[in-house]
């Protein structure tokens, strides 16, 4: 079956130190991730995707298709990274649905 | 562009009410979701559509129903609302379906008491 894992509920970190905000999927096929985000008192949006292999905010994420991983990482964490984090999988078929994690809320102290 | 409007933001209903949330977008796109988010719990999907007209069932789509009658409207039907589907409600939308993006709109948290 399709599964996404966000094995942590809340991720504390300080400012200046790295991040890495775990994703593991359960797919079976060619797999398509993304990370969304929600800070506070916002929608949710997009943050990036592994086919676009970019560099959002300071944030990058690399497909380990052996490990299933797809974690969220960047080196030095701001105070306005802290949100919530979603990592999503693309079903596949003939629609663009997303199979979301449960989140990690990532707060940043000063 | 507004993006994905949603109303209401919130809704108390009583169980056995009936109610629809409204989704709107202005953006062309021709795919549109409906999630669910329960506490501690991922984005579910309930339904989707594909363009005017097509829509089709999520993962959970039991006491749920949905339309499609332009490309802009997307509205969820609750006909017999009962506590288990107090939650707060995503609409999103996308142009395409080859991993395009979901734009969302701001939610609607509804409490059924």
């Amino acid at each position: 079956a399709q599964r996404v894992t966000q094995p942590e509920k809340l991720l504390s970190v300080f400012k200046g130190a790295p991040v890495e905000l775990k994703c593991n999927y359960s797919y079976s096929g060619s797999p398509e991730l993304f990370w969304y985000v929600q800070y506070s008192r916002q929608r949710l949006q997009l943050l990036l995707r592994h086919i676009s292999r970019e560099s959002i905010k300071g944030f990058t994420a690399d497909l380990n298709k052996g490990e299933t991983s797809f974690h969220l990482k960047k080196p030095f964490a701001q105070e306005e990274d802290s949100a919530m984090y979603y990592c999503a999988l693309r079903h596949g078929g003939a629609t663009n649905k997303l199979i979301f994690g449960t989140g990690t809320l990532l707060a940043v102290q000063p | 562009n507004a993006g994905v409007t949603q109303t209401p933001k919130f809704r108390i209903l009583k169980i056995g009410q009936s109610m629809t949330l409204q989704c709107t977008q202005d953006m062309n796109h021709n795919y549109m979701y409906w999630y669910r988010q329960d506490p501690g719990m991922g984005l579910k999907l309930i339904y989707y559509s594909v363009g005017a007209g097509i829509t089709d069932k999520g993962e959970v789509p039991n006491g749920y129903n949905v339309s499609r009658s332009t490309t802009e409207d997307f509205p969820l039907r609750l006909e017999l609302a009962a506590p288990s589907q107090t939650s707060v409600y995503f609409c999103a939308s996308s142009y395409t379906r080859v991993a395009d993006t979901q734009y969302f709109g701001p939610g609607t948290r509804l409490t059924v008491l």
